[in-house]
């Protein structure tokens, strides 16, 4: 069964930093993408990157959003995926789900974590 | 502004059907393959439809998805309280080289 754990979510102030982790099992970790997804409250889905699957180089894609300030990294080792949050601002505010991307013809959003609340606040 | 759009909610009495249509352009979904989520109150999202019209193993087949040139439409039959949800939208948008998601709608039987 694939599980994953999102952890490191919290109050940060603005212009500060924070790393959320993805604890994953039950799948091959090493060779698949993962994907981040937040939800501001009471909004929509945004999607935030993706890390590619082994195969394809694990080459990273980011929002406009958050390119530059966000980063994307797995440690296969420990089967955790980050997501380093630079210079926050306070619309970065929201839950943050790590996902497992799956595939059949093209990409989808396979298995969600439940979320970690990111609140940027002063 | 959300990239997709999607009505903001539909609604039906239970045992009927509905329609969520995912309005996009040639560059998102006249090219690339549309995916469905559904997210119940307080839970995580969840995929029901993947390549536009296929379904994960434990999805019943009261969901399904269609797409026809720049739109996409789920489709849910034999309506039930437990589908009172947020259903939405994703795919790749290659003029942008990002995923975008339509802005959601909210699902109300009555």
């Amino acid at each position: 069964e694939v599980q994953l754990m999102e952890s490191g979510g919290g109050l940060v102030q603005p212009g500060r930093s924070l790393r959320l982790s993805c604890t994953a099992s039950g799948f091959n970790f090493g060779d698949d993408a993962m994907s981040w997804v937040r939800q501001a409250p009471g909004k929509g889905l945004e999607w935030v990157g993706s890390i590619k699957k082994k195969v394809h180089g694990g080459a990273t894609e980011y929002a406009a959003s958050v390119e530059g300030r966000f980063t994307i990294s797995k440690d296969v080792s420990k089967a955790i995926a980050y997501l380093q949050m630079n210079s926050l601002e306070t619309e970065d505010t929201g839950m943050y789900y790590c996902i497992r991307v799956g595939y059949g013809s093209s990409w989808y959003f396979d298995n969600w974590g439940q979320g970690t609340l990111v609140t940027v606040s002063s | 502004q959300s990239v997709l759009t999607q009505p903001p909610s539909v609604s039906a009495a239970p045992g009927q059907m509905v329609t969520i249509s995912c309005s996009g352009s040639g560059s998102n979904i006249g090219k690339n393959y549309v995916s469905w989520y559904q997210q119940l109150p307080g839970a995580a999202p969840k995929v029901l439809i993947y390549d536009s019209t296929m379904r994960p193993s434990g999805i019943p087949d009261r969901f399904s998805g269609s797409k026809s040139g720049t739109s996409a439409t789920l489709g849910i039959t034999g309506l039930q309280t437990g589908d009172e949800a947020d259903y939405y939208c994703a795919t790749w948008d290659s003029s942008l080289s990002v995923v975008v998601f339509g802005g959601g709608t909210k699902v109300t039987v009555l």
